[in-house]
């Protein structure tokens, strides 16, 4: 299997601007989980979806951010206006149900608001 | 609520010694999972081992061994025979156990750097 692949790694945008980062799961994971990280609050889980549903979105940062799952092989995180606040690195991650399972992370996107 | 606790900012070990990363947790679930893993500086998340609630041995994974003391709730983590690769940023986690509720949640890290 490829992994957990992100679309794309490096992102440079100007405030204001839409920013979409893309994710597909690994074939056959029934979680994904969107994640940013920064220096100044360390890995911070924003959403994550089970079956495709969401579960939980009590980490979305306020309305400018929304994440989307119409499949269970493509995912979208989209930030519209985007600010410099955002600039971080998100990660997506995929897994199967359960405590027992170990999510397995994408590469990331580093993405810089102007 | 859930908690991942990782008192160590940074830590420093001499290639080749042993060194504990320490994680407690904080849950009032029965069923979990906790979780390492490692970020290097390149910046991906590589799952290093896990350890189940019911388990009653600690894990162990190649040099990677999981010192889980479930009445205390600590799980640390043990790398032995250190390597200069193992300088990273290494993350405590937890996963509930109860389906479809069964969100991760990381603690803040330890950086280790590995001296020659």
């Amino acid at each position: 299997d490829a992994g957990v692949i992100q679309s794309p790694r490096h992102e440079v945008t100007e405030m204001g601007q839409e920013v979409t980062l893309r994710c597909k799961p690994i074939s056959g994971h029934d979680y994904l989980f969107w994640y940013r990280q920064t220096m100044m609050r360390g890995l911070e889980l924003l959403i994550y979806f089970n079956n495709n549903v969401p579960i939980d979105d009590s980490g979305m940062p306020e309305d400018r951010f929304s994440a989307k799952m119409p499949n269970a092989s493509f995912s979208t995180l989209k930030i519209q206006p985007s600010e410099p606040r955002d600039s971080a690195v998100y990660f997506c991650a995929s897994s199967l149900a359960g405590g027992l399972n170990e999510q397995f992370f994408g590469p990331g996107t580093r993405l810089t608001v102007l | 609520a859930q908690k991942i606790t990782q008192t160590q900012p940074g830590m420093f070990v001499q290639e080749k010694e042993a060194v504990t990363l320490d994680c407690t947790y904080d849950t009032s679930d029965q069923s979990y999972g906790l979780f390492w893993y490692k970020q290097p500086s390149s910046g991906e998340m590589i799952f290093l081992i896990y350890q189940g609630s019911y388990d009653e041995q600690n894990a162990t994974e190649g040099r990677y061994s999981l010192n889980f003391q479930k009445a205390r709730k600590s799980a640390n983590l043990v790398i032995s025979a250190s390597q200069l690769g193992d300088s990273a940023m290494y993350f405590c986690a937890m996963r509930r156990g109860e389906i479809p509720y069964d969100k991760v949640i990381f603690g803040p890290g330890t950086s280790l750097s590995v001296i020659p």
